[in-house]
């Protein structure tokens, strides 16, 4: 089955800097990428995601790179906020095969941003 | 408000008791994911069921069940507790089942704890 690794585990950051977390997936046959930001006691919420027809997508402040060939992809935050301060989940899943879009994912990062 | 609705909310057990878990998923949403959040295991996915038939399953153990009922509301059966149990249960659920757009929506969790 799908395996997703992500890093850092956790990452420390001054406020207006940026921050990057990134992950490798295993299956080949993923192709769509989410990333679920929690906050301290709070659900998983989808904050950016990204096809494997794509290269790269931007919102705001928040960008995802995506890398087929080296099945890897990369979230990007830039000009961070103490309010970005959460733990962020990376996921694989393939949308239209049999998995019926199970998520599969990392281990998670704790991002903390210095005020 | 994601539109997931999960109960209990917070329960307290003893070692050896059963628990159920009950979640109810967004309207129109014809797939449901259960998914266990340790402090140290990230989110794990446990089952999933669509339109009420299981679809794919993960590291559930033995001792846990789910349904999927007609009306759509699923329920997690956990069996002779252990105190490796105590958790944070996650419901989620989505439109198609792994048809587009893929998101999951997740449900507040069921913080379980085993004494």
């Amino acid at each position: 089955g799908e395996n997703v690794e992500q890093h850092p585990s956790t990452l420390s950051v001054q406020e207006g800097d940026s921050a990057v977390i990134k992950c490798t997936y295993s299956d080949s046959a993923s192709n769509y990428f989410p990333w679920y930001k929690q906050e301290l006691g709070k659900r998983p919420q989808l904050i950016i995601d990204i096809r494997s027809n794509v290269g790269e997508k931007k919102d705001q402040r928040i960008a995802v790179t995506l890398n087929k060939t080296a099945k890897h992809f990369s979230l990007h935050i830039t000009e961070t906020q103490p309010e970005d301060s959460a733990v962020y989940f990376c996921a694989a899943s393939i949308l239209g095969g049999t998995s019926y879009g199970k998520l599969t994912f990392g281990q998670g990062t704790i991002l903390t941003v210095h005020p | 408000d994601s539109g997931v609705t999960q109960t209990p909310k917070h329960l307290i057990t003893a070692t050896g008791q059963r628990v159920t878990l009950r979640c109810s998923p967004r309207s129109g949403d014809l797939s449901v994911y259960w998914y266990q959040q340790s402090l140290d295991q990230g989110l794990q996915f446990l089952i999933q069921y669509y339109n009420g038939e299981e679809r794919a399953k993960g590291n559930i153990l033995e001792r846990f069940s789910a349904q999927q009922f007609p009306d759509l509301h699923s329920e997690l059966n956990l069996s002779s507790l252990e105190l490796g149990d105590s958790a944070l249960y996650f419901c989620a659920s989505s439109v198609g089942g792994g048809r587009a757009p893929g998101e999951l929506f997740f449900g507040e969790g069921s913080r379980l704890t085993v004494l």
